[in-house]
């Protein structure tokens, strides 16, 4: 029973325009939301994160946003840069970290 | 901060033979090591638990006499991979969670495991 699913498995993206990865769960005792960012053959790295008591949070060109009533998150990179070319995890934080699939995001310059 | 390293970065190993994989929090000190097993273009699935100086708290189907955790301190935990077999050969990474820290993990680089 997957408890935090990411729908798309890759995305595609121009350079510049705004990225959109979302993510659903299904446990709403859930009260933290994270979002790591992976390249192959490392670990993830932390990107963003997003208490329950919120509905958006900003870093940078990150943002999170949240929307309890339909157990959806999503991350919104903008401007977005080749660089962000990598798979995106969220995860959910119930005492321990439960994640999405993943997305694989590609910026094409 | 928040640095986690792992090693070996990849190790091949025969079939039968055990494997020891470690992972340190560099710069803070890890009340919670997590170990993660991640297969290619899947999530990450979490293996077990451990808290410094106790036994592993071990996920549903996963064998802990066959992945052996050891917290012995608050900057080094190991997995033992014992009597290795190819459905063995996985993608291992290890996270740290520090004291103050309830949510957040640092994860390391990952070892990648082949068993021949």
């Amino acid at each position: 029973d997957q408890q935090v699913k990411q729908n798309s498995p890759s995305l595609s993206v121009q350079e510049g325009r705004i990225s959109i990865l979302n993510c659903d769960y299904t446990n709403s005792m859930f009260d933290y939301f994270l979002w790591y960012k992976k390249y192959p053959a490392e670990g993830p790295t932390f990107l963003i994160s997003i208490s329950s008591i919120k509905d958006k949070n900003e870093d940078g060109r990150f943002t999170v946003f949240l929307n309890k009533s339909a157990k959806h998150l999503s991350l919104h990179i903008v401007p977005s840069q080749p660089g962000d070319s990598a798979v995106y995890f969220c995860a959910a934080a119930g005492g321990k970290l439960i994640f999405g699939q993943g997305t694989e995001l590609s910026v094409k310059p | 901060g928040a640095v986690v390293s792992q090693h070996p970065s990849w190790v091949i190993c025969k079939s039968g033979t055990s494997v020891k994989i470690e992972c340190r929090s560099l710069d803070f000190q890890a009340t919670t090591m997590f170990w993660y097993r991640q297969f290619p273009k899947q999530s990450l699935m979490l293996m077990a638990t451990s808290n410094e100086g106790s036994k592993a708290t071990y996920e549903q189907g996963v064998e802990k006499d066959k992945f052996l955790i050891n917290h012995a301190s608050l900057t080094l935990s190991t997995l033992t991979v014992t009597s290795a077999h190819p459905e063995d050969s996985s993608f291992y990474i290890c996270s740290a969670r520090g004291q103050g820290d309830y949510y957040e993990q640092y994860f390391g680089p990952g070892t990648r495991l082949t068993v021949t």
